[in-house]
């Protein structure tokens, strides 16, 4: 299974500013998404990342708020623009193998407060 | 849209109780489900899942049969551990396997008291 390695594991932010999340995978995936998990909430998928071209995005996320990127088939960055507490949540990348059948497999998590 | 539904928590047991975490669902087709785990201060980690009517997964002691008739897919297990103290997450994904992202329940958290 892939080893999904995700930075910074958590942060304290003011509000107003950015902060920029890493996630990067031990090996080649073709599926790499990004979840938001609100305090005492389930997951919430917030886009599919897609190597070499835009992000497709869920209904109630817009790119201007949460840019991402994925250069290459093992790395992908998700950033938090323009916080307020309201974003105060566990964000997560997973991905996805290809396989028939194979699970996500997702990383340990980003904590992030906005003060 | 697709839709999870799963007990609400927190759940407490005593250690060596019978457990069932109920999870029922909503979408089109014929979904594969899928039960993850999230221990404290760990990530999500696939616990088990089937991916058409009337399969098993099982994996640590835990179960859950995919019930087609019922939109069910219920967690089971005989005899729980202090150390299955965590959140369950049921989840559906409409392609097989979740290359289309999941749609996740809200999570039950279990404590298991010794």
């Amino acid at each position: 299974s892939a080893v999904i390695s995700q930075k910074p594991s958590r942060d304290i932010c003011q509000r107003g500013t950015s902060l920029t999340i890493q996630c990067q995978v031990d090996s080649q995936v073709t599926m790499m998404f990004w979840y938001r998990q609100q305090p005492g909430q389930s997951l919430t998928l917030i886009a599919t990342a897609n190597q070499g071209s835009e992000a497709t995005y869920e209904s109630g996320f817009v790119i201007d708020k949460f840019p991402i990127s994925r250069p290459n088939l093992t790395f992908s960055t998700l950033t938090v623009s323009n916080m307020s507490p309201e974003d105060s949540s566990i964000y997560l990348c997973s991905v996805a193998t290809g396989l028939t059948n194979s699970p996500l497999h997702f990383g340990n998590g980003t904590r992030l407060t906005v003060t | 849209g697709d839709s999870v539904t799963q007990m609400e928590g927190p759940v407490t047991l005593s250690e060596e109780a019978f457990l069932t975490i109920n999870c029922t669902y909503t979408a089109t087709g014929y979904p594969s489900l899928f039960w993850y785990v999230q221990y404290p201060g760990e990530g999500l980690q696939l616990l088990l899942k089937a991916t058409k009517a009337d399969d098993k997964g099982s994996n640590k002691g835990f179960e859950a049969t995919y019930r087609k008739e019922t939109t069910s897919f219920h967690l089971e297990k005989g005899s729980v551990q202090v150390s299955d103290s965590a959140v369950y997450f049921c989840a559906l994904s409409d392609t097989g396997g979740g290359a289309d992202g999941l749609t996740f329940g809200k999570g039950t958290h279990l404590i298991i008291q010794p």
